[in-house]
C-alpha cells in the first residue's frame, strides 16, 4: 500500500534555530497536509498544497509541495518553545477516493 | 464555528468488553473520518464516510470493529470485543468534501487492560 517516509523521526533545537523536515512517497500525491499535534489533542492543519511546485507561508512556517509530486518539505524559522509538538505530513493521491495518508511524525523539542 | 466534538475523552475497559465512541463533526462536513492512533504512530485510517454513505474501509477490521453514519451527521464507532492492541486514540476528522482539508477533534483515548 502507499506509504510515506517523514524524517527526521525527532529533533532537539535551540530557540531561534530554523527547522526543516520532509515526507517522501512511493507514488504521486496531488494534496500534501501539513498538520501539528501537541500532547492530549488531535492534529491540527499548518498548511495545504494542491500544486506541484507551490510554495506557500504561514507566519513562520513555510511548505513546498515537490516538483515530482512525491515529496514535501516543512520550515520552521526563528523556532520558539512553543513550536515543540509532533509535526505529520499527510498526502492524498489521485488513485484513490481522497484517502489521507499520514507520516510517522517529526517531534520537535526546542531548548530555550 | 464550532469544531470537530468527540466522547468520551478517556475510557478505560478490559480486554474483551465493548466500547462506542462518538463523533460530531462541524456543521455542513460532508465527509468524516475515523482514525486510529496509536503512541508513537501516525493517525492509520479506519473508515471513511461521505454523508452517511461508505467510501472507504479497507483497513477496517470488521470482525470487531464498526462504524455508522446514520442521517449524515453524527457517527459512531464501536469496538466488539476489544483486544490489548485497540488501545489508542481515535481521532474524529470531517471535511466539506472528499479533497478537502481535514480537521480534527480531540480524539478519544482507548486503555484495554
Amino acid at each position: 500500500g502507499q506509504q510515506l517516509n517523514q524524517s527526521p523521526q525527532s529533533m532537539f533545537i535551540q530557540e531561534g534555530e530554523d527547522v526543516s523536515m520532509n515526507c517522501t512517497s512511493s507514488s504521486i500525491f496531488n494534496t500534501w497536509l501539513w498538520y501539528k499535534q501537541e500532547p492530549g489533542e488531535g492534529p491540527v492543519l499548518l498548511i495545504a498544497l494542491y500544486k506541484a511546485g507551490e510554495l506557500t507561508s504561514n507566519g513562520r512556517l513555510t511548505a513546498q509541495f515537490g516538483i515530482t509530486r512525491k515529496d514535501s518539505f516543512l520550515n520552521i524559522s526563528a523556532s520558539i518553545p512553543s513550536d515543540v509538538g509532533i509535526y505529520f505530513c499527510a498526502g492524498r493521491s489521485s488513485s484513490n477516493t481522497g484517502k489521507l495518508i499520514f507520516g510517522q511524525g517529526t517531534t520537535l523539542q526546542v531548548k530555550p | 464555528e464550532a469544531g470537530v466534538a468527540q466522547s468520551p475523552r478517556y475510557k478505560i475497559i478490559e480486554k474483551r468488553q465493548s466500547v462506542a465512541f462518538w463523533c460530531n463533526p462541524i456543521s455542513g462536513h460532508a465527509t468524516l473520518y475515523w482514525y486510529q492512533q496509536i503512541l508513537g504512530q501516525g493517525p492509520k485510517l479506519l473508515i471513511q464516510f461521505q454523508n452517511n454513505g461508505v467510501v472507504d474501509d479497507s483497513q477496517l477490521p470488521k470482525d470487531r470493529f464498526s462504524a455508522e453514519r446514520l442521517k449524515g451527521v453524527d457517527s459512531t464507532l464501536k469496538i466488539q470485543p476489544a483486544k490489548l492492541e485497540d488501545s489508542a486514540v481515535y481521532l474524529c476528522a470531517s471535511s466539506p468534501t472528499t479533497t478537502g482539508e481535514l480537521f480534527f477533534g480531540e480524539g478519544s483515548r482507548l486503555t484495554v487492560l
